[in-house]
């Protein structure tokens, strides 16, 4: 157990629906970020939260958003699902800067259908 | 936007061969991060190297960090069947205490017994 618990682990829905993954981070992290695993496509950095904030986005596309709540645990909303949204999707946390590395969690299976 | 390339995508190698993989970033960075995910698994930090030239050894694992900072390697001596899986490499460009990483598209490493 890395620390960093993920759910749903695996989730199959149908093209056009709209899904919400969860993401609790390590305890005493405050940074949440979101990749997107892809086959041959490596990772793919979505957005990062700090302390309840935006701090950075990547490739995510508008129909996908995310939010990080008081607590800390973040959710990524995916909606109008295609095909080519199924992949891995990790949450990962960290303290400030990162000096000992990103903890993922365990990841989220999207299938659509 | 800041890239990083790895190669190779793919390695082969009997056990007790030796293994490297490289990582080039189109800019310099402040640090850069190597993980390993095992096949099923999620990414695991290994290390981070943040000086010039630095080189951090743990085991049989060899990390480089180019003199420009653009650039980085991992060599592992003599791979062992516990090796398998595939090795990230990811860019820190830091522009204060938060920031997010670029990882490379990794090298996944297969050994035969």
């Amino acid at each position: 157990d890395s620390g960093v618990t993920q759910t749903p682990k695996h989730l199959i829905t149908a093209t056009g629906q709209r899904v919400t993954l969860r993401c609790s981070p390590r305890s005493g992290d405050l940074s949440v970020y979101w990749y997107q695993q892809s086959l041959d496509q490596g990772l793919q950095f979505l957005i990062q939260y700090y302390n309840g904030e935006e701090r950075a986005k990547g490739n995510i596309l508008e129909r996908f958003s995310a939010q990080q709540f008081p607590d800390l645990h973040s959710e990524l909303n995916l909606s109008s699902l295609e095909l080519g949204d199924s992949a891995l999707y990790f949450c990962a946390s960290s303290v400030a800067g990162a000096p000992y590395g990103y903890t993922f969690g365990s990841g989220t299976r999207l299938t659509v259908v | 936007g800041q890239q990083v390339m790895q190669i190779p995508q793919y390695q082969h190698v009997q056990e007790g061969e030796d293994f490297t993989t490289y990582c080039n970033s189109s800019t310099t960075l402040s640090n850069i991060q190597w993980y390993k995910q095992r096949p099923g698994g999620h990414p695991v930090f290994l290390i981070q190297l943040v000086k010039s030239g630095e080189v951090k050894k743990q085991k049989r694992l060899t990390f480089q960090f180019g003199e420009a900072k653009k650039n980085s390697s991992l060599h592992i001596t003599a791979t062992q069947t516990t090796d398998v899986g595939t090795y990230f490499c990811a860019g820190g460009d830091y522009g204060g205490s938060q920031g997010n990483l670029i990882f490379g598209k990794g090298t996944k490493l297969s050994v035969k017994p």
